[in-house]
């Protein structure tokens, strides 16, 4: 079925850095844009970054343009997350996602299948 | 940059009516889209562009989208409707996406 898997998540220092993965199956990876999105304990939703399905356009929140790296690698349906320069403001569950490609083909900026999404700590 | 307002809290009794709203400004103009998140579970979309419903999403599960508002409606209300919403849209002057900051769905 249709399923995103993200992990390396975990404990890391301030300053640290950190890799994200996220397994797609299911589905033609290569015919998806992807995002990462992630949310702080008790908070909203918050758009990290996305990137395009060939990976040649990418796009990320001003906040953590320079310290965040998205990626993609087709050929072994997996998206990834560069986390360095972390801050204890980084703590978040992380989530992957898919953008919505509606019933005609249409690409759309909504995300129609996350994954259950990976914990980040940033503490000393 | 661009703020998507929603209520903190909406609470309706069970077969009622809940609408929750999403602000912005000429949010009208922009395709709004729609999450419903379980507690410790990851969003599930529940309408994308305005008003269509993915497959498996309830017809109990409409929204709109007008003006500086956008509404998403849950007609008769169920125990298991409740959740956090949040409304989200493409900002195009930035490239960036914007969520709302969520509304809690209580079902009394």
């Amino acid at each position: 079925q249709v399923q995103l898997v993200e992990s390396g998540g975990g404990l890391v220092k301030p300053g640290g850095s950190l890799r994200l993965s996220c397994a797609a199956s299911g589905f033609t990876f290569s015919d998806y844009y992807m995002s990462w999105i992630r949310q702080a304990p008790g908070k909203g939703l918050e758009w990290v970054a996305h990137i395009t399905n060939s990976g040649s356009k990418i796009y990320y929140a001003d906040s953590l343009k320079g310290r965040f790296i998205i990626s993609r690698d087709n050929a072994k349906n997996s998206l990834y997350l560069q986390m360095n320069s972390l801050r204890a403001e980084d703590t978040a569950v992380y989530y992957c996602a898919r953008y919505l490609i509606t019933s005609f083909g249409i690409v759309r900026d909504a995300s129609d299948i996350w994954g259950q999404g990976t914990m980040v700590t940033v503490s000393s | 940059s661009y703020v998507l307002t929603q209520p903190p809290s909406v609470s309706v009794a069970p077969g009622q009516t809940a609408r929750i709203t999403c602000g912005g400004n000429h949010i009208g103009r922009k395709s709004v889209h729609w999450y419903q998140q379980k507690p410790g579970q990851a969003p599930v979309l529940v309408v994308y562009d305005d008003s269509d419903r993915p497959p498996g999403i309830p017809e109990r599960f409409s929204a709109s989208n007008s003006g500086s508002t956008a509404t998403l409606t849950i007609s008769g209300v169920e125990a298991g409707d409740e959740a956090d919403f949040y409304c989200q849209v493409w900002d195009s002057s930035s490239d960036h996406w914007v969520f709302g900051g969520g509304t809690k769905l209580t079902v009394l």
